[in-house]
């Protein structure tokens, strides 16, 4: 069984600081790594996917994979309260469908 | 770029009818689609996976002749969830990867069903 493993949270930070965010997987042969931002009562929207070990940066995200530890991570600089949302870690293989964790809410206070 | 549609948005039906929901991708060609159900304040759940020209895919427990799948072409695939009771009462949310490879999967915006 494939798992993907996320703190449900709420992870709560204060405005403008950095929001870090972590997944670990089961699957060592997991090639595809992805993050998701679900607003409430909508549906998730891409943000960021990574492929190779290292960091890959976009704008105020970044995502962090390490293959040998099982586990990527989304860090959000300069944390706005529009920010507040779950997020969720999906993880792919051979068979290219993703396998998605549980979320992690996200508390951005004023 | 990578847009997908889903209508309805809401529906309510009586119990024992069938409601059809309708996944599109809007400006690229989606071999693969799957679709999502989610229940307040939890995960998403994988129901199935369809190809298209192809039958779907399910996922354990998901009862392939209560929900059929249809994907039909490269833009659409429809879920119908037939014989409808109250508990069958979720977001259901699509999503589609794009043909060129990519291995993103874009989601549509989710149709909310209330089965009275």
């Amino acid at each position: 069984q494939k798992e993907v493993e996320q703190n449900s949270g709420p992870l709560s930070v204060p405005e403008g600081a950095i929001a870090s965010l972590n997944c670990t997987y089961s699957d060592r042969g997991s090639q595809s790594f992805f993050w998701y931002r679900q607003y409430s009562g909508k549906s998730p929207e891409l943000i960021m996917s990574i492929y190779s070990n290292g960091d890959k940066e976009d704008g105020r995200f970044t995502a962090q994979l390490n293959k040998a530890s099982q586990y990527v991570s989304l860090l959000i600089r300069d944390s706005q309260p529009s920010d507040s949302a779950t997020y969720l870690c999906a993880v792919s293989g051979g068979s290219y469908i993703p396998t998605f964790g549980r979320g992690t809410s996200l508390i951005v206070h004023p | 770029g990578a847009v997908v549609s889903q209508h309805p948005s809401r529906v309510i039906c009586k119990s024992g009818t069938s409601v059809k929901i309708e996944c599109r991708s809007l400006d690229f060609q989606a071999t693969t689609m799957f679709w999502y159900r989610q229940f307040p304040k939890q995960s998403l759940m994988l129901m199935a996976t369809s190809n298209e020209g192809s039958k779907a895919t399910y996922e354990q427990g998901v009862e392939k002749d209560k929900f059929l799948i249809n994907h039909a072409s490269l833009t659409l695939s429809t879920l119908t969830v037939t014989s409808a009771h109250p508990e069958d009462s979720s977001f259901y949310i699509c999503s589609a990867r794009d043909r060129t490879g990519v291995h993103e999967q874009y989601f549509g915006p989710g149709t909310r069903l209330t089965v009275t």
